[in-house]
């Protein structure tokens, strides 16, 4: 089976230029993660979406980042303009989350190996 | 606000020299606590969840525990292929994301 699937695997990039990530999830799956890890903070979330909407987007840093998520197979993550502070591991996770009134179901999140971003 | 502070943040073990790694939390009530391995270069590898205190899963040379305030990872007579960081992430009740600790970087030599 398909994991999650990320690209590109790295990115080299000017301060200031326009960046974007992709991430395919898992075929099935209704929820989708964006993460990003550094070595200081560690795996922060940025953004949530359930059934395609953002659900959650407050770990988004500022409004330089936005995200989006057209269907169910497919979303970005945008960085305009790019800040060398920018630069990070991001992640992208899929899971499948069945609702039942104030409860969650817990299957686990499964994660893409990710897109290294540099911002010179 | 959740917290999950992991310890060490990095351990070195011989092979077959067994050891536990410690996931603390605070949260306002858990739904699970997850475990996950990432090797370099990689996205992290589920292992376990655990909802409860008192609640243990084993997976080959691993074993997590819970207890209310705490998780343990025993690694059993670890091989060099258990070189990983391992990552300790909780869920909290009415919410669907998981807050991760810093991880533990483990390298096992040969």
């Amino acid at each position: 089976d398909a994991g999650v699937i990320q690209s590109p695997r790295h990115e080299v990039t000017e301060m200031g230029q326009e960046v974007t990530l992709r991430c395919k999830p898992i075929s099935g799956h209704n929820s989708l993660f964006w993460y990003r890890q550094t070595m200081m903070r560690g795996l922060e979330l940025l953004i949530y979406f359930n059934n395609n909407v953002p659900i959650d987007d407050s770990g988004m840093p500022e409004d330089r980042f936005s995200a989006k998520m057209p269907n169910a197979s497919f979303s970005t993550l945008k960085i305009q303009p790019s800040e060398p502070r920018d630069s990070a591991v991001y992640f992208c996770a899929s899971s499948f989350i069945a609702r039942t009134g104030a409860l969650y179901s817990n299957q686990p999140q499964h994660f893409g190996d990710g897109t290294r971003l540099s911002i010179l | 606000e959740d917290q999950v502070t992991q310890s060490p943040e990095a351990l070195r073990l011989q092979e077959g020299e067994s050891s536990s790694l410690n996931c603390s939390y605070t949260v306002s009530g858990l739904r699970g606590l997850f475990w996950y391995r990432q090797d370099p270069g990689k996205g992290p590898e589920f292992l376990f969840t655990l909802y409860s205190a008192g609640e243990e899963k084993e997976k080959e040379r691993l074993k997590a525990t819970l207890t209310k305030k705490e998780s343990f990872l025993h690694i059993t007579a670890p091989k060099p292929e258990d070189s990983a960081t391992y990552l300790c992430a909780v869920q909290a009740h009415g919410y669907s994301t998981l807050t991760f600790g810093k991880g533990t970087m483990l390298l096992v030599s040969p």
